[in-house]
C-alpha cells in the first residue's frame, strides 16, 4: 500500500484561534488535492479541494494554500470551533481520475 | 454531496472465516471505486482501486487472493476478507470517485477477528 503514516502529530488550539494545519506531498506529477476531515470511527469528510493551476482557494471558513515549488499544502480554518477536533488529511491525485493518495494526516485539537 | 454508503459498519467475526464488506454509491453511478484500509492513529492506505465490469487493480503489497473485489455493477463494490485472522482487523472504507475529481467516501467498516 502507500501513504501509511505513522504516529500522527497533533495541534492543540484556542476555540476562536486560527488553525493551520500542514502537509508535503510526494509526487511533483500530482494535479489535484484535497483535504478532508475524519471524525473518530467515521469515514472522511470532504472539505476543500485545490488544483495545481492555482495556488489558493477558499470555502467557508477555511483557505487552502498550494506550493508546488516546494511540494506543499496548507489548510487553515478561521476562528475555530470544538467541533473542528478532528484528524485531518490532505489527499493527492497523481493523474486525474487516478488513484487518491493520503498524506500523513494531523489531529486537531480544539479547547474551549 | 454524493452520498456512499458502507455496510456493514461494524462487524466480529471468528478466525477462519470470511466477511463481506459492501460499499454503494447511492445517487451517483461510479465506474471507480477504491478500498483503503486504516489502523488506529494512522493515515488510510490504499488497498485497491475497483473497476466496475473489471478485476481490481491492487496495490504492491495487498493479496488479491485475501482481499477479494467484486465492482458488478455501477453502484456497488465488495470487499471480502477471505479467512480472516485476529491481524486483518482493521478498520475498512471505500470510496467512490464522482467524475474525475472529487472522492467521497463511505462511513467505514470495523472489522474485529476474534
Amino acid at each position: 500500500g502507500e501513504s501509511v503514516g505513522l504516529h500522527l502529530p497533533t495541534l492543540s488550539v484556542q476555540e476562536g484561534d486560527n488553525s493551520i494545519i500542514n502537509c508535503a506531498y510526494s509526487n511533483s506529477a500530482s494535479d489535484y488535492f484535497i483535504w478532508y476531515k475524519q471524525e473518530s470511527g467515521k469515514g472522511p469528510q470532504f472539505i476543500i479541494d485545490i488544483r495545481s493551476n492555482m495556488d489558493k482557494r477558499q470555502g467557508q471558513r477555511v483557505t487552502v494554500l498550494l506550493n508546488k515549488t516546494v511540494k506543499h499544502l496548507s489548510l487553515q480554518i478561521a476562528a475555530t470551533q470544538p467541533g473542528d477536533s478532528a484528524v485531518y488529511f490532505c489527499a493527492e491525485t497523481p493523474n486525474q481520475g487516478g488513484k487518491l493518495i493520503f498524506g500523513q494526516g494531523t489531529e486537531l485539537s480544539v479547547k474551549p | 454531496g454524493a452520498v456512499v454508503s458502507q455496510h456493514p459498519s461494524r462487524v466480529i467475526c471468528k478466525s477462519g472465516t470470511s466477511v463481506k464488506i459492501e460499499c454503494r454509491s447511492l445517487d451517483f453511478q461510479a465506474t471507480t471505486m477504491f478500498w483503503y484500509r486504516q489502523f488506529p492513529k494512522q493515515s488510510l492506505m490504499l488497498m485497491a482501486t475497483s473497476n466496475e465490469g473489471s478485476k481490481a487493480t491492487y496495490e504492491q503489497g495487498v493479496e488479491k487472493d485475501k482481499f477479494l473485489i467484486n465492482h458488478a455493477s455501477l453502484t456497488l463494490s465488495t470487499l471480502t476478507v477471505t479467512s480472516a485472522h485476529p491481524e486483518d482487523s482493521s478498520f475498512y472504507i471505500c470510496s467512490a470517485r464522482l467524475g474525475l475529481e472529487r472522492a467521497f467516501f463511505g462511513q467505514g467498516t470495523r472489522l474485529t477477528v476474534v
